[in-house]
């Protein structure tokens, strides 16, 4: 069965910090999501990645394969980034795969 | 990526009543898949729509109380049927595109009195 947590669950910053959401995955994972959901309920996909380090804006993931780990980065945060994050893992073979999701991390950034 | 529009946003409904939930996707896909978020709680898939065909359904749901419908390659509804509080819980549609990872549409919060 495939499995994916995360930590921490809860997560209060204070503007400009640095911040760090991190997700670990069991085995039959080949393929790592990061998603952001704000308050009124609508995801939208952050990152998808198999290996490496993907990069957009302020945000960073990385994905260590052998340690089945990946991480998600915010630099210089602001009180817009506040939302939960959550990390889903999948297979990479073919677009019709199903998604096991993490609990999600509740990110709040204060001003 | 393919735009997914999701209506409604949000519902509050009476209980035994039933709500169809619209999502319009902007491209061609293959397969569509709904999700329940209770609260508090991680997504869990309720089915898979394949134009054509019969949704597939996960342990734990039914047709008969999530009947999906999937008309063409850019439209499918999920109907919650004879609901109860606990069926109270945000519902997304979702498609994946190859190369694009997953779109999700923007939800609906409903909620059951």
């Amino acid at each position: 069965k495939n499995e994916v947590e995360q930590s921490p669950q809860n997560l209060t910053a204070q503007e400009g910090e640095f911040i760090t959401i991190n997700c670990s995955y069991s085995v039959g994972i080949s393929a790592l999501h990061w998603l952001q959901q704000h308050p009124g309920g609508g995801i939208v996909s952050l990152f998808m990645l198999s290996s490496g380090k993907k990069k957009h804006g302020r945000l960073i993931a990385t994905i260590n394969i052998q340690e089945k780990h990946s991480s998600l980065h915010i630099t210089a945060s602001h009180p817009r980034d506040s939302a939960v994050y959550i990390c889903a893992g999948g297979n990479s073979g073919g677009s019709n795969y199903k998604l096991t999701f993490g609990k999600g991390t509740l990110l709040t950034v204060n001003p | 990526s393919a735009v997914i529009s999701q209506k409604p946003s949000r519902d509050i409904c009476q209980r035994g009543t039933s709500l169809t939930i619209q999502c319009q996707v902007d491209s061609q896909v293959t397969m569509m898949f709904w999700y329940r978020q209770q609260p508090g709680q991680s997504l869990t898939l309720i089915a898979t729509a394949n134009q054509g065909s019969e949704a597939t359904y996960e342990s734990g749901f039914v047709i008969d109380k999530f009947p999906i419908s999937r008309p063409n390659l850019t439209f499918s509804t999920l109907t919650v049927s004879n609901m109860s509080p606990e069926d109270s819980s945000i519902y997304l549609c979702s498609v994946s595109v190859t190369g694009y990872g997953y779109t999700f549409g923007s939800g609906t919060r409903l909620t059951v009195v």
